[in-house]
This record gives C-alpha cells, sequence and structure tokens, in this order.
C-alpha cells in the first residue's frame, strides 16, 4: 500500500472554479513533488519543495499555485484554468533531494477534467 | 532541451524475455532510474544506475553506459502481471530537476 494519499481521486471544474488539490505522504520523506501525467505525453515535473522549501518550478503557468505547509503534506491551487490543463496531476515523495538514488514513491494521483 | 527516447510498445509472451531501450540528452546526468505504472495506477520505482554497468533485482536488470547516454530495463521470465507502462528517468545536475521518458508500453501475451 502507498504511503502517498492523494485527494480527491477525481475532480470536474469549469473554468473559473477555484479548487485545490491535497497530497499527504506518511513515509517520514524530507521532499515531495508535483508533477502532470496528460495522454501521450511524458510525466512533466511541475514542483520540487524540500524541507518545505520550492526548489524547482518548472516553468508552469501561475495558474497552478503550490503549497507546502510542512514536510508532509502538499497542496496544489488550482484557479481560471484552460481545458487543456486536464490530466491526471500525480504527487510523490522521497527521503530528501540531494541524494542521486532518490527513488521517489507516488500518490495515486487526481484525475482532473476542465470542461 | 531535454529528452528521453523509449520505444512506444513491446509485445512478448509469458515466459520471454524482453529489454526496453532508452536514450537521453539532458544537460546533466545524475543517474538513470526506471519506473512501472499499471494502467490507473501510479508509478512505482524499479531500480537505479549512477554508475556504468548492470543492476540486477530479481527478474528485472536495468543497464547503463554514460558514454553512450544509453540504459536498459531487461525482464525476464515474463508473467501477464508485468503489461504495463515503463518510463525512464534521469535527473539532471541542475536542482532536483527529474526528467521522464515518454514511456513503453508492454503487453505480455498467453
Amino acid at each position: 500500500e502507498t504511503g502517498v494519499t492523494q485527494t480527491p481521486r477525481h475532480l470536474v471544474m469549469g473554468m473559473t472554479n477555484k479548487k485545490s488539490l491535497k497530497c499527504e505522504q506518511h513515509l517520514g520523506h524530507n521532499a515531495m513533488y508535483w508533477y502532470k501525467q496528460s495522454a501521450k505525453k511524458p510525466l512533466e515535473l511541475m514542483f520540487v519543495y524540500s524541507l518545505e522549501e520550492r526548489v524547482e518550478n518548472n516553468s508552469v503557468p501561475s495558474r497552478f499555485s503550490p503549497e507546502c505547509p510542512n514536510s508532509s503534506h502538499l497542496f496544489l491551487h488550482l484557479h481560471t484554468l484552460q481545458p487543456e490543463d486536464s490530466a491526471l496531476y500525480l504527487c510523490a515523495s522521497s527521503q530528501e533531494t540531494g541524494s542521486p538514488y532518490n527513488e521517489q514513491f507516488f500518490g495515486p494521483g487526481t484525475r482532473l477534467t476542465v470542461l | 532541451g531535454q529528452s528521453l527516447e523509449q520505444p512506444s510498445e513491446v509485445t512478448a509472451v509469458e515466459g520471454a524475455i524482453v529489454q526496453i531501450n532508452c536514450t537521453y540528452q539532458t544537460s546533466g546526468f545524475y543517474g538513470l532510474s526506471w519506473y512501472q505504472q499499471h494502467d490507473g495506477g501510479a508509478p512505482t520505482f524499479l531500480s537505479y544506475n549512477g554508475l556504468d554497468g548492470l543492476e540486477e533485482t530479481g527478474r528485472f536488470s536495468s543497464f547503463l553506459s554514460r558514454s553512450d547516454s544509453y540504459g536498459y530495463l531487461l525482464l525476464q521470465e515474463l508473467q501477464m502481471k508485468d503489461s504495463a507502462s515503463y518510463f525512464c528517468a534521469v535527473r539532471d545536475n541542475y536542482g532536483q530537476n527529474f526528467v521522464f521518458g515518454p514511456g513503453t508500453r508492454l503487453s505480455v501475451l498467453p
């Protein structure tokens, strides 16, 4: 059973809505990640947090706003999304970002549909 | 730019051996990892190569040649449950940026 949980599992929203995705890891890890997985495209790293500090932001539009209040919780706040933002959003965690080994543990994802 | 290439699909029969290749072009290199993802599931870590050579974990092995910017995942004694997508991923030297390949869909036939 995965030690990373995500809620909700499915989300349908209009372009004018504001919603948040939640991720929680129970593994005692120091780093957390948001990925976007679209059909026919590779997994795209969006944000990386290490010890609650954002260390990576891969040119993600400002309509996606991450928040990491502590090392166990990660949020992705969504507002004024576009239909092309429809995808599976995956959260992951790892022991630490400094180690090259850095095995990542993924949550089950949130399937987002933007109408 | 940063890119990884993998075959899009591979098909094999139960009990066979299959090799999934990955070539990469990244600004830095900090190791090659492999992940498995079943339909509707989360990616799960399979293996990591930081240095050249072969790493073996049960039925799965992974190989890396840094001079060729190339690696592969070898799956032996294939089982139906191995039907899934397999992704290679490179961590470059800039922060903790991970670049994933497009994935290879493996279908294991009876």
